[in-house]
């Protein structure tokens, strides 16, 4: 399987714990990208990376939320103190951006959490 | 005012019909446009992405973008009830914040048979 991967797929938490969720890109991207979507709503950008680098995170992005790209492939999404407005699917997407083309976007499958 | 908006839906046509699907944005400095299609519980899967003005096809879906109106739009011909799902506008910002994408609240398109 050559697209993006996410693990877990269900998360359920009680409120207070923290989770982390992965996302594994295509292998050649160097974009990595975090969105949330919450029901009856389009993706919300979340943050980005370009190779290790996290180029650009939302404002509207409170500091219990993290993320990391340490070795330029793989990232991790952790959430300290979940609430139960996180609820959602947090999806990720990786592109390639070069110096041509318009670095499409390939979503993963998503982790859909649950804050109790 | 939202940065990128959709038609209200839901939209429902009958099988065989041309669905038509609006977008509007906000930034004049946006580069890149994109539709995704999102069935019920599954991710966003592209299925077209348009950059220049005028008309852009593949099979039975067309993206007409518009930048001086800021409008961008998706025409599905001979619509078929695999096709219903929400459909995704996605901007894609320039400048500093290039690669971005700022999707719309989606459109949900039922097809009948």
């Amino acid at each position: 399987d050559t697209g993006v991967s996410q693990d877990p797929r269900h998360k359920i938490t009680k409120r207070g714990q923290n989770v982390t969720f992965r996302c594994d890109p295509i292998s050649e991207h160097n974009r990595l990208y975090w969105y949330r979507q919450t029901l009856g709503q389009g993706p919300e950008f979340l943050t980005y990376f370009q190779n290790e680098a996290q180029l650009e995170k939302s404002r509207l992005l409170s500091d219990r939320f993290s993320a990391e790209r340490p070795k330029g492939s793989f990232s991790t999404l952790e959430i300290q103190r979940t609430e139960q407005g996180d609820s959602a699917m947090y999806l990720c997407a990786s592109s390639f951006w070069g110096l041509a083309g318009v670095g499409i976007q390939y979503f993963g499958a998503g982790t859909r959490l649950s804050v109790l | 005012q939202k940065e990128v908006e959709q038609n209200s839906g839901p939209l429902s046509v009958p099988e065989g019909a041309i669905a038509s699907l609006n977008c509007t944005y906000s930034d004049r400095g946006s580069q890149s446009f994109f539709w995704y299609r999102q069935y019920s519980g599954k991710s966003p899967e592209l299925i077209m992405f348009i950059y220049s003005n005028g008309d852009k096809e593949d099979g039975r879906f067309t993206a007409q973008l518009n930048k001086a109106s800021q409008y961008v739009s998706l025409l599905i011909r001979d619509s078929q009830p695999s096709d219903s799902a929400t459909y995704l506008c996605a901007v894609m910002a320039g400048g500093t914040s290039y690669g971005k994408l700022t999707f719309g609240q989606g459109t949900i398109l039922t097809v009948h048979p």
